[in-house]
């Protein structure tokens, strides 16, 4: 157990519609990254907040949101979904500044149908 | 942006052998340099790093060795388990130190 938590772990939905998916970092942690994991395309980093700022983005579609609140939790929105969009996603934490170690949560998996 | 490749995509060995795989990257300002095993349906997690002011570390059976000038790092899994298949990954961090940059990953059988 990584001490990072992720829920819900499984999320079934339609086309179209839109979802949230939450994560909670280790204890003293202030990094918080999420990751879209999907046969095809690999671990892929979609975007990294550090103490409810956002610090980087990678490939993540402008249909996706994320932030980071005050409790430094952290919730990905995802909208619009398409078929495409089914996947796992992940969440990592770390200590962030110099400290680059990260840990991830169990992930949720999500299924558009 | 930064490019990861590893190698290979697939490793079979017999239990008992040593396994290595190699991890190229493009951003000669990466500085941090972790290995992450995935096993089915579970999360990645992080079984060793090194920094690039260290050429080399050692944990028990798994060991990582850095060549910066090259661009490239290698994990080294000695005495092989069934316990070690599993997915691997390389993530060399980016430039800015923001984000981990995932290779695709290389697949690990040990057969007993």
């Amino acid at each position: 157990d990584s001490g990072v938590t992720q829920t819900p772990k499984h999320l079934i939905t339609a086309t179209g519609q839109r979802v949230t998916l939450r994560c909670s970092p280790r204890s003293g942690d202030l990094s918080v990254y999420w990751y879209q994991q999907s046969l095809d395309q690999g671990l892929q980093f979609l975007i990294h907040y550090y103490n409810g700022e956002e610090r980087a983005k990678g490939n993540i579609l402008e249909r996706f949101s994320a932030q980071q609140f005050p409790d430094l939790h952290s919730e990905l929105n995802l909208s619009s979904l398409e078929l495409g969009d089914s996947a796992l996603y992940f969440c990592a934490s770390s200590v962030g500044r110099t400290r680059y170690e990260q840990y991830f949560g169990p992930g949720t998996r999500l299924t558009v149908t | 942006g930064e490019n990861v490749e590893q190698h290979p995509s697939t490793l079979s060995v017999q239990e008992g052998d040593s396994a290595v795989i190699k991890c190229t990257y493009s951003d000669s300002a990466s500085n941090y340099f972790p290995w992450y095993k995935q096993e089915l349906g579970k999360r990645p997690q992080l079984i060793i790093d090194i920094r690039s002011n260290v050429g080399e570390k050692k944990d028990q059976r798994i060991a990582v060795t850095l060549n910066k000038t090259a661009k490239h790092f290698s994990l080294h899994i000695t005495e092989t388990q069934p316990e070690d298949s599993a997915v691997y990954f390389c993530a060399p961090n980016n430039q800015a130190g923001t984000a981990l940059i995932f290779g695709k990953g290389t697949t690990l059988s040990v057969s007993s």
